[in-house]
């Protein structure tokens, strides 16, 4: 397909599973985020890649969260002992590079909302 | 700290109002000033603004961005049941594109 992916679309864990998230940016794309999105509030920023590289992982918000993207395409966000305040809905963004003085749009994927039950 | 706030954070309007949403912003590198739609699912984009005072439209919605008061709006008349969803306000920074989002503003729209 021609837009970012993610999956699964909705996962259900117990608290103190493991679970792993994955997203299938845009092909070409060299720039990959993850943001958290809660009930309620916007998107909260997470970790950014730049290819394989994590250029920014300010947002993750304890050692449990964890982020790859290997080859410079697919990424997989990781949680560790899922806690109930880690429900919230995961987005994937996708976005060429933006060129000197100008800005280009990232592209959501679906999400995946987690529940921690 | 990077800082982006909406406001009203929630509105109810009837059908054929005319609305408008508020964004401001404080946030360092600046590049641009985003707005989103989100439904039910991923935010789906409405308008890129980067310079001041140059009004953007699509059909019923415009938007434009004063970057001396660091402020933005966000426009929708004649508004359709269609409309309702949460509007995101997102400024996007010059490092690598990071987007810092507000917290949105929920409208519904009543027939």
């Amino acid at each position: 397909g021609a837009g970012v992916s993610q999956s699964p679309r909705y996962k259900v864990a117990k608290r103190g599973q493991d679970v792993a998230l994955r997203c299938d940016p845009i092909s070409g794309h060299v720039s990959l985020f993850w943001y958290q999105q809660a009930l309620g509030q916007g998107p909260e920023f997470l970790t950014y890649f730049q290819n394989e590289a994590q250029l920014d992982k300010s947002g993750l918000p304890s050692d449990r969260f964890f982020a790859e993207r290997p080859e410079g395409s697919v990424s997989t966000l990781k949680i560790q002992r899922t806690q109930q305040e880690d429900s919230a809905v995961y987005l994937c963004a996708s976005s060429s590079p933006a060129p000197p003085g100008g800005a280009y749009e990232q592209y959501f994927g679906p999400g995946t909302r987690l529940t921690v039950t | 700290e990077d800082k982006v706030v909406q406001s009203p954070l929630s509105l109810v309007v009837h059908e054929g109002d005319t609305v408008t949403l508020n964004c401001s912003y404080e946030v360092t590198n600046f590049r641009s000033l985003l707005w989103y739609k989100q439904e039910k699912k991923a935010p789906t984009f409405l308008f890129m603004l980067t310079s001041s005072g140059i009004e953007k439209k699509s059909g019923r919605l415009s938007s434009i961005l004063d970057k001396k008061e660091l402020f933005s709006i966000l426009n929708i008349t004649a508004t359709q049941t269609g409309d309702s969803a949460i509007y995101l306000c997102a400024a996007q920074k010059t490092s690598y594109d990071k987007v810092i989002f507000g917290p949105g503003t929920s409208l519904s729209v009543i027939p």
